[in-house]
């Protein structure tokens, strides 16, 4: 059962990048032709996508955050990262790794990022 | 980029009874479609994929259809922990964009 859990710090300060990873177990990020995506929801809102990378390495952003957003991959440790820059209090939300093939069929916990300073 | 709308935004239904929500895409997304089901504090969780073809584990009592760019998710008969918030989503396109919901309660 692959499981993925999101990880780093929940307060982030205006201007400054917002930086999380997650981590997948229960079977290796380099196989299968999947997607790891990063998703978030402003609390009481809906799901917006921000992005996803190949286990290749090609990335795809949401147009509205590409300026902010990058996303990478550390096959080795079978992990994907999140960095998120110039964030400011609209960019508080519950972000979310998923794997994705299409649909996205598994997804992490969620973890609370709130900027505030 | 695709709209996706979805109708009603609240539905309250009895324990038992049948609940219809609706998803309507602003163009062809083909057979593109997920529908997810989100608890409070929990992260979705994928119910429906290709329009109609269940996810694993999923319960038949949950099916979805398709009519040109109109979805429907059916739930034959409710069950307590099927309440919260149904989200369809587009996955012809990138962005693959979520619908704004559906909030399912309890009558």
């Amino acid at each position: 059962q692959v499981q993925l859990q999101e990880s780093g710090p929940g307060l982030v300060k205006p201007s400054q990048t917002l930086s999380l990873t997650c981590t997948v177990s229960g079977g290796s990020i380099s196989s299968g032709s999947y997607y790891w995506n990063w998703i978030r929801q402003p609390a009481g809102k809906g799901l917006q996508w921000i992005g996803r990378i190949s286990t290749s390495g090609s990335t795809t952003y949401n147009p509205s955050l590409k300026s902010q957003v990058t996303i990478s991959i550390d096959t080795s440790k079978n992990q994907f990262s999140l960095r998120l820059s110039s964030v400011t209090a609209a960019d508080t939300a519950v972000y979310y790794c998923a794997r994705e093939w299409g649909p996205a069929d598994y997804w992490g916990q969620g973890t609370l990022v709130t900027v505030s300073s | 980029e695709i709209v996706m709308t979805q109708s009603p935004a609240t539905l309250s239904v009895s324990p038992g009874d049948r609940a219809t929500l609706s998803c309507r895409a602003s163009q062809s997304v083909s057979i593109n479609l997920a529908w997810y089901h989100q608890k409070p504090g929990q992260a979705p969780r994928l119910l429906i994929y290709g329009a109609s073809t269940r996810a694993t584990g999923i319960p038949a009592r949950f099916s979805g259809s398709r009519s040109g760019t109109e979805f429907t998710l059916t739930i034959s008969s409710l069950q307590s922990e099927d309440f919260g918030v149904y989200y369809c989503q587009q996955y012809n396109n990138w962005p693959p964009l979520f619908g704004e919901g559906t909030k399912v309660e309890i009558k």
